[in-house]
């Protein structure tokens, strides 16, 4: 069954402060994994995209690891900031961007 | 060039209603997915159009029902809501590229209240 599961399932950090999120997943066949944040309310916003052959993508003080062997794959932040408080998203797409599958989401909190 | 809009965007409606969401995708798109996302859940596909045609479909009753417009925009039609319908309705927009789909954009969503 494709699945994606990520934990925690929420987090409270002090502002400046570095954290990881986590995604494991059992979609196959892999086409590629995305990390989403996503404002409460909001729609959610693509921050990384990484394909199978890929391990590391950053995005600003956002960087992304994938490890297609393990099918894991990690978000860290760092120097966190108070607009960092939101749901991120790890989203599974198998055969392409037409078939996602969704976690349901690390809530971080980001307190001053 | 405006991202993926979507209206309105807060909605309130009684058990029984029935009601319809619209979704006009980023500008050079031709596909659009509808996703159901409860409180503190991920999205669940709804289904997703192309061409004018539902081209795939998640699991949900016949009462959630689509269209697609010439100029790609989109609506999500639910009759005979139920309170569990309540929830942000999200749009996301692609480019079919032949067989192959690019990422998806989504839109801001519509919050369904069903009371």
């Amino acid at each position: 069954k494709n699945q994606v599961e990520q934990s925690p399932q929420s987090l409270i950090i002090l502002e400046g402060k570095n954290c990881t999120l986590q995604c494991n997943y059992t979609v196959s066949p892999f086409s590629n994994l995305r990390w989403y944040k996503q404002d409460t309310g909001r729609g959610p916003v693509s921050l990384t995209i990484m394909t199978f052959s890929e391990n590391t993508k950053s995005n600003g003080r956002y960087t992304a690891t994938l490890d297609a062997d393990t099918k894991q794959s990690s978000l860290h932040i760092t120097a966190s900031q108070l607009s960092d408080s939101a749901s991120y998203i790890c989203v599974v797409s198998a055969n392409g961007a037409n078939n996602l599958f969704f976690g349901t989401g690390t809530r971080l909190t980001v307190i001053p | 060039d405006a991202g993926v809009t979507q209206s309105p965007t807060h909605l309130i409606k009684t058990r029984g209603q029935q009601v319809t969401l619209r979704c006009s995708p980023k500008s050079g798109h031709d596909t659009v997915s509808w996703y159901q996302q409860a409180l503190g859940q991920g999205p669940q596909f709804i289904f997703q159009y192309y061409e004018e045609e539902e081209r795939q479909r998640g699991n949900f009753p016949d009462r959630f029902s689509g269209h697609q417009f010439p100029n790609y925009s989109s609506e999500l039609n639910v009759n005979a809501l139920l309170l569990g319908d309540s929830a942000l309705y999200l749009c996301a927009s692609s480019f079919r590229s032949g067989s192959s789909y690019n990422e998806q954009f989504f839109g801001p969503g519509t919050r369904l209240t069903v009371l």
